[in-house]
């Protein structure tokens, strides 16, 4: 069976402080995709990376970078110098088929960016 | 549009009350799907469907939930003799789905908010 856990429920940080959102899932497939995704408080998700399971190549996008240890089964995500703007709740999501059905989301983090 | 969308944005149903939510996919895209997502919860997978074939319902949590797409284009899920237990966002996304070996990613309309009293 699949599960995404995301522990943290809640973190709060002052702006600039670098944070990380961590992510631990289960599957007993080969072959899956995992995937950050933002919900602000307008409440669409936007859509931030996807890594595939033989891809564990760590990836920096800007101030965003992504952690894959297949060895842990954690997909963290490090925010380096937090902005306001990047308050939202973060879901951790873990795909077993290719088209994407059997999406499982994690519980999810709300992140806070004081001023 | 640009972008999935959904509407009513927000509904509020009596109990008992049928209700229906539509979801217009991005132009093109194959796949669409529906999630619940309850209030502090991640989204829950509900139904998938591939043009107007529905592939995968397994989420459905009852027999009152009905999701179709029948020109396998705009999608509607109909939820009849709501509870309260209904009440969530509901989130449509879809997804190109072709055969070019890349992964499909999907994208997510902004969610209808049900609301039963």
């Amino acid at each position: 069976a699949q599960k995404v856990t995301q522990a943290q429920t809640e973190i709060s940080v002052v702006e600039k402080e670098d944070v990380t959102l961590d992510c631990v899932y289960e599957t007993r497939d080969t072959t899956y995709y995992l995937f950050w995704y933002k919900q602000p408080p307008s409440g669409e998700l936007v859509f931030l990376i996807r890594r595939n399971s033989f891809d564990e190549q760590n990836e920096i996008s800007g101030r965003y970078s992504w952690n894959f240890q297949k060895s842990t089964s954690s997909f963290n995500f490090t925010i380096t110098a937090s902005q306001v703007v990047d308050s939202a709740v973060y879901f951790c999501a873990l795909s077993e088929a290719y088209y994407g059905q059997n999406f499982v989301f994690g519980p999810g983090t709300r992140l806070s960016v004081l001023p | 549009g640009a972008g999935v969308s959904q509407s009513p944005r927000y509904k509020v149903a009596k109990r008992g009350q049928d209700v229906a939510l539509r979801c217009d996919p991005i132009s093109g895209h194959v796949s669409l799907f529906w999630y619940q997502q309850a209030l502090g919860q991640g989204p829950e997978f509900l139904t998938y469907f591939q043009n107007e074939a529905q592939l995968d319902k397994s989420g459905l949590p009852s027999d009152r939930f009905f999701a179709e797409r029948p020109e396998g284009s705009v999608s509607t899920l109909k939820i009849q003799r709501t509870q309260q237990e209904d009440s969530a966002v509901y989130l449509c996304a879809s997804s190109l789905a072709g055969t070019s070996g890349d992964y499909n990613e999907q994208f997510f309309g902004p969610g209808t908010r049900l609301t039963v009293l």
